[in-house]
């Protein structure tokens, strides 16, 4: 089964840095790859996902990179605030015989701290 | 308007108890999950339903058992409750599992439900 391996594990930034995340995988047949966010106490959610067949995508401050023939990705947090403080939690999906993606295989997190 | 609901949100039981939670979905999902959370964060999924068939069934103690009485509901009902079970346990609903080229991809997690077993 895939197996989705994350650093580092705590990540301490100071207030406008850049952080950076990030994930390998060993399937190589998994093309759905999502970052999650989670905050002290709540749910987990997505913050931006990205697919096999695209290298880099962006939202605002928030990237995410993929290199299928390394099988690894990363997420980029530039100009860091207070608020990204939180757990994130990357992942990584393949279709199963139906042509569905259903189970998400996640690392095991990664605690980001934004001091002021 | 919750988009996923769980009850309870906190559970506090004895060791061999049987509990169960229940989760629920407005979004007009077709698949729902069930993941554990354990102490260091570690999110592992457990169950899955699409359309109320059971589509993943990973490797959890035979004392859990999930329930789909239809698409918008996913029960979890944990029998002779170990310490081991202590977790937060989430709930979480996708539109026809991941799949497709829309931007609906999203699993959308429910608030948790913390149980403790003592």
């Amino acid at each position: 089964g895939e197996n989705v391996e994350q650093h580092p594990s705590t990540l301490s930034v100071q207030e406008g840095d850049s952080a950076v995340i990030k994930c390998t995988y060993s399937d190589s047949a998994s093309n759905y790859f999502p970052w999650y966010k989670q905050e002290l106490g709540k749910r987990p959610q997505l913050i931006i996902d990205i697919r096999s067949n695209v290298g880099e995508k962006k939202d605002q401050r928030i990237a995410v990179t993929l290199n299928k023939t390394a099988k690894h990705f990363s997420l980029h947090i530039t100009e860091t605030q207070p608020e990204d403080s939180a757990v994130y939690f990357c992942a990584a999906s393949r279709r199963n015989s139906g042509g569905s993606n259903y189970k998400l295989t996640f690392g095991k997190g990664t605690l980001l701290t934004v001091n002021p | 308007d919750t988009a996923v609901s769980q009850t309870p949100k906190y559970l506090v039981t004895q060791m061999g108890n049987d509990k169960s939670i229940k989760c629920e979905q407005n979004l007009g999902h077709d698949t729902m999950y069930w993941y554990k959370q354990d102490s260091k964060k570690f999110l592992k999924i457990m169950f899955s339903y699409n359309n109320k068939e059971l589509i993943i069934n990973e490797t959890v103690p035979n004392r859990f058992s999930p329930k789909s009485p239809d698409k918008a509901h996913l029960n979890l009902h944990i029998n002779s409750l170990e310490l081991g079970d202590s977790a937060v346990y989430f709930c979480a609903s996708s539109p026809r599992g991941l799949a497709g080229f829309s931007s609906y991809n999203e699993q959308f997690f429910g608030p948790g439900t913390r149980l403790t077993v003592l």
